[in-house]
Parts: structure tokens; C-alpha cells; sequence
């Protein structure tokens, strides 16, 4: 298994610039997640999805857009990018079967800057 | 809502023991997690908790949960080099309900 998987590892953007980053899983997992790491502020939770073609909002949405059309994928979307969202991005998936306590599982993550 | 705190940052020195607590304030939690995070990767699992334990034992980690305070800490034993890295806490009911995260803390291992 190649668990989570994302692209790209580094991104640079200039505000107002959009662009899409991509999460993909090969564990079958029905809920994913995406999050962002700021210095100091831990992970906050963006958006999240619980199965194909249901994604809701987390506690930072602002600014981002998600769907889930297969299983696998769940990529997110900035609109018109700022630098406020100059940022750590990790995507998760886990089980929600109790398998391993539903341990979350973690890409390795997408450092973007917008200038 | 939830919060999860932990100490923002722990020094210790090699072949000592560290000790990274974290508290939460959700008691109907039913997992507890400690992740690492080495730098420039994401989040690794470490070890896990269910909430009707007291104690878990994972060769140089042990856990520690005193549900009643709402606390949780994870020791490592005779610590090295390679632990340096940020510690997250977190704490989940399973299922389909979120998981939410400490702001981590940052273990600086001097040789």
C-alpha cells in the first residue's frame, strides 16, 4: 500500500492565483480530512469528507473548497489564493470500523507560500 | 467545544527520560493518540489509548491516562537523538466523529 499519497510537495503561488492540491488513499478508507499547520497553532481541520460524495466544513473552511467523487481522491481547492493561506497542508484518511482505534493516517504534506 | 493543550516545547538530555503531557476536555472520548512528527514529514502514529485504560506500555513509550483529570502524558524512556521531533496528543470518539489535535510539542534531545 502506498497509503497517502500528495501532490505537490512544494508550491508557490502569487495572490489571486488558484490552484488544486491533490490527496489520494489506497486503504479503502471512507473518512478523509484535510488540515493545516501553522507555527504554534497545532493542526486545524479545513474540510472532511465521510464517504464518497459527502464533505462538510471544518473549523478554518475559508477560502477552500473540497469534493469527493471516488474513494480514493479528495483534493482541495484554493479559490483565489491569499497569504494568509501561506501554509502546512496535510491530508488523512482513516477507518471509521475501529481498525487500529481509527488511527488517523497522514500524507506528507504540501508547503505552499503565496507571495 | 474540544481543546487539547499541551507545553509548547521540553529539553531534555540524552539517556534521560522526557515526559509530554497533554489535556483535553472531552470525556467522551474513546480513543487517545500520541503522534510524531519529524521535520519536514507529516504525522506518524506512535501509540494509542483506549479510554477505559489507565496505563499502555510500547517498549521505551508508556502512556499514562488519568480520565478523571482529563490527562494524558506519554513517557519516553532513556531518550535519544532520533526522538527529537514535535509530539501531537489527540483524542476521538471513533466512527465518524472528528479527531481533534494538540498544538504539539516540540522535544529537543541535546546530546
Amino acid at each position: 500500500n502506498a497509503g497517502v499519497t500528495q501532490t505537490p510537495k512544494f508550491q508557490v503561488l502569487k495572490t489571486g492565483q488558484s490552484m488544486t492540491l491533490q490527496c489520494a488513499q489506497d486503504m479503502n478508507h471512507e473518512y478523509m480530512s484535510w488540515y493545516r499547520q501553522d507555527p504554534g497553532m497545532g493542526l486545524r481541520l479545513i474540510h472532511y469528507s465521510v464517504g464518497a460524495g459527502i464533505t462538510d466544513q471544518g473549523e478554518v473552511p475559508n477560502g477552500y473548497n473540497v469534493s469527493r467523487s471516488t474513494t480514493e481522491d479528495f483534493p482541495l481547492r484554493l479559490l483565489s489564493a491569499a497569504p494568509s493561506q501561506t501554509s502546512v497542508y496535510f491530508c488523512a484518511s482513516r477507518s471509521t470500523q475501529g481498525a487500529k482505534a481509527d488511527t488517523q493516517y497522514f500524507g506528507p504534506g504540501t508547503r505552499l507560500t503565496v507571495l | 467545544g474540544e481543546d487539547v493543550e499541551q507545553s509548547l516545547f521540553l529539553s531534555v538530555r540524552e539517556g534521560d527520560s522526557s515526559v509530554i503531557n497533554c489535556t483535553y476536555t472531552d470525556s467522551s472520548s474513546t480513543y487517545l493518540y500520541w503522534y510524531k512528527q519529524e521535520p519536514g514529514a507529516g504525522l506518524q502514529l506512535l501509540t494509542y489509548i483506549f479510554s477505559n485504560m489507565d496505563m499502555k506500555q510500547d517498549q521505551r513509550l508508556t502512556v499514562l491516562l488519568n480520565k478523571k483529570d482529563k490527562h494524558l502524558s506519554l513517557r519516553i524512556a532513556d531518550t535519544q537523538t532520533g526522538d527529537s521531533a514535535i509530539y501531537f496528543c489527540a483524542e476521538s470518539m471513533g466512527g465518524y466523529q472528528k479527531v481533534t489535535f494538540g498544538t504539539g510539542t516540540k522535544l529537543q534531545v541535546i546530546p
